[in-house]
């Protein structure tokens, strides 16, 4: 049974500074991951998806990683501002389609 | 281009009742997700239908149901509600057949179940 685990469950870092959220899998079998925000009581919003042949994936500021052969991925944010203050979620595929979540970061970010 | 949107946007029940949520897929996307998300947790898979039929299914029981139209769009039915249902529902849709598979979240839905 694949099971995503994300650490650090809270991050509080003030405006400007770089910062990294983890994320590992137990089973390294996945077709691809996904990384999402949500901000409170809302939906979700898809941020990078890394494909299983791939390695990275990057989007303005934000840079994700892959490492399927350790099971870790990394969202890496770069120059953080308020706007980012939000839950960040990780999240795998098998193949089914079914994304299997982690329970989240969640990132507040200090004026 | 709209993207998935849901229906209602909240909700509030009592116990033992039955409710419908309502699901609107992204234009294009054939194949829609549900997801139950309990306060501080991570989104747990509900089931999948994709060309009017439940594809996948995750561990709930069976007071959890769901139906896909023609026009793809989705409902799902929950019935002899308890207080742990409880929680934002959230419908993903995507396009079967596409090699990565992106999923688009909707907005998701607050139940209440008191």
């Amino acid at each position: 049974k694949q099971e995503v685990t994300q650490i650090p469950a809270a991050l509080s870092v003030p405006e400007g500074e770089n910062l990294v959220l983890n994320c590992s899998f137990t089973d390294s079998a996945i077709y691809n991951l996904q990384w999402f925000r949500q901000d409170p009581g809302k939906g979700l919003t898809s941020l990078l998806l890394i494909q299983s042949s791939q390695r990275e994936q990057t989007s303005g500021r934000l840079n994700a990683s892959l490492d399927k052969s350790s099971g870790r991925s990394t969202l890496y944010i770069a120059a953080s501002q308020p706007g980012d203050s939000a839950t960040y979620l990780c999240a795998v595929t098998g193949g089914s389609e079914k994304l299997v979540f982690g329970k989240g970061t969640k990132l507040t970010v200090n004026p | 281009d709209a993207g998935v949107t849901q229906s209602p946007t909240h909700l509030i029940k009592t116990r033992g009742q039955q409710v419908t949520l309502r699901c609107s897929p992204k234009s294009g996307h054939d194949t829609v997700s549900w997801y139950q998300q309990a306060l501080g947790q991570g989104p747990q898979f509900i089931f999948q239908y994709y060309e009017e039929e439940e594809r996948q299914r995750g561990n709930f029981p069976d007071r959890f149901s769901g139906h896909q139209f023609p026009n793809y769009s989705s409902e799902l039915n929950v019935n002899a509600l308890l207080l742990g249902d409880s929680a934002l529902y959230l419908c993903a849709s995507s396009l079967a057949g596409v090699g990565y598979n992106e999923q688009f979240f909707g907005p998701g839905t607050r139940l209440t179940v008191l």
